[in-house]
Order: C-alpha cells, then sequence, then structure tokens
C-alpha cells in the first residue's frame, strides 16, 4: 500500500480554518485519497474522499493537488468537537477487493476557545 | 452512534484467561472488519470477512485469536490464554461491500486490560 505523510499535530483556535496536509509520493493513478477522524474513545469515522477533484461536504473540504502527490483536509471553521486525530488513507479499489483501510499515525488535531 | 454494535465496552481479564468479544453490524452490510489499536497509534488491521467467508487475516492474527461470522450476521473475535500485550482496543468495522471504495462504519471498539 502506497504511504502518507502528515504532521503528528497541528493547533487551531476555535472558529478558525483548519488546513491539515497529507504527502502521498508515491500515489498511483487509481487510489482514491480518505479521510478519517477519530475522537477521544471512540471509533475512527469516515470524513471525505476524493480522487482528483477537489470534494466539499458537510463536515470539511478535501483540496488536491494537480500532482496528486499531496492533499488537504480543510475544516472551515474549527470547534472544539473537531479535537480529533486525523487519518488521511491511500486506498485502491482495484486491487484486493477487499475494501479495507490501512491506517498510519495520523495529525492529532488541538482546538484551543 | 454509527449503527455498530460492539460488547462488551470494556474487559478485563487475568493474563491466560480467554475473552471473546461480539460485533454487530448495521443490518445487510456484507462485509466486516475487525481492527487492533494501541494507545498513540492508527488502528491495525487484524481481519475481514465477506457475509459468513473470511477472506483475509493479518499476520498480526496469531493462532491465539481466532473470529467467525456466523450466517454472515454477527461476528465474534475470540483470545485465547490472553498476553499483556494483547491489551489494545479491538475494533469493530462494517460496509454494505457493494463496492470496494465504500466507506467503513466503526463502532466505538472494546477496550481490553489484560492483567
Amino acid at each position: 500500500d502506497a504511504k502518507t505523510t502528515q504532521p503528528n499535530s497541528m493547533e487551531s483556535n476555535e472558529e478558525e480554518p483548519v488546513h491539515l496536509p497529507c504527502n502521498h509520493s508515491t500515489i498511483s493513478g487509481t487510489d482514491y485519497i480518505h479521510w478519517y477522524r477519530q475522537l477521544p474513545s471512540q471509533g475512527p469515522e469516515y470524513v471525505i474522499h476524493g480522487l482528483t477533484s477537489n470534494v466539499n461536504n458537510r463536515m470539511a473540504s478535501l483540496a488536491i493537488a494537480e500532482d496528486r502527490k499531496s492533499s488537504t483536509l480543510i475544516l472551515h471553521r474549527a470547534t472544539l468537537r473537531d479535537a480529533a486525530v486525523y487519518y488521511c488513507i491511500l486506498r485502491d479499489p482495484p486491487s484486493g477487493n477487499t475494501g479495507k483501510l490501512i491506517f498510519g499515525q495520523g495529525t492529532t488535531l488541538q482546538v484551543k476557545p | 452512534d454509527t449503527g455498530v454494535s460492539q460488547n462488551p465496552r470494556h474487559k478485563i481479564t487475568k493474563r491466560g484467561q480467554n475473552v471473546t468479544f461480539r460485533c454487530d453490524p448495521i443490518s445487510e452490510h456484507n462485509r466486516l472488519y475487525w481492527y487492533r489499536q494501541t494507545l498513540g497509534q492508527g488502528p491495525e488491521f487484524l481481519t475481514y470477512f465477506q457475509n459468513e467467508a473470511q477472506l483475509e487475516k493479518s499476520r498480526l492474527l496469531s493462532d491465539r485469536f481466532s473470529a467467525e461470522r456466523p450466517k454472515g450476521s454477527f461476528s465474534t473475535l475470540e483470545i485465547q490464554r490472553t498476553e499483556q500485550g494483547d491489551s489494545a482496543m479491538y475494533l469493530c468495522a462494517t460496509n454494505p461491500g457493494q463496492t470496494t471504495n465504500e466507506k467503513l462504519f466503526f463502532g466505538s471498539g472494546t477496550q481490553l486490560s489484560v492483567l
């Protein structure tokens, strides 16, 4: 599986935008970029995913570089409830057919009031 | 609440005892995954079921670990002769299984402490 690189931790102020970076220089043409987050004492939850184009949903936006070697998860207005570990994961649907996710260590986001 | 239910939420056991965890998936979710997560690490894949068939097992799943999914509904993960190194959060995740790019729905996990 292709690897991703994320900062170990980031801080943000409440109600400010947060940009969480992810590098994936070995990404293949069929890899989708998925983001999950894990709040304390809970299982991971899906945030967003994309292939080439930028994506928006009610939780966040995903900006994908033109060469696809990096991406950024954008939380438009951080709240205290957004404090979590954010995982950037590459997923290649055609291979293996299992649909499993391989997690790295993620970025721990702290949100200050 | 994602709809994936895991029981118990917490389990404390003595080294050498057997433990069993249960995962109840969202109705009609054909795929079920087990993960293990230790403190400060991301979840590690253990095994995967498509309906009742166990199709993939990680090398992390030693012979003391066994997982079942009878009738393709709930699943159990059993650890025999527990060791202190088995202390971790055990997470279950499911998805419909219609395509390989579907998101996974995770339960809240079972926290195992082996004394």
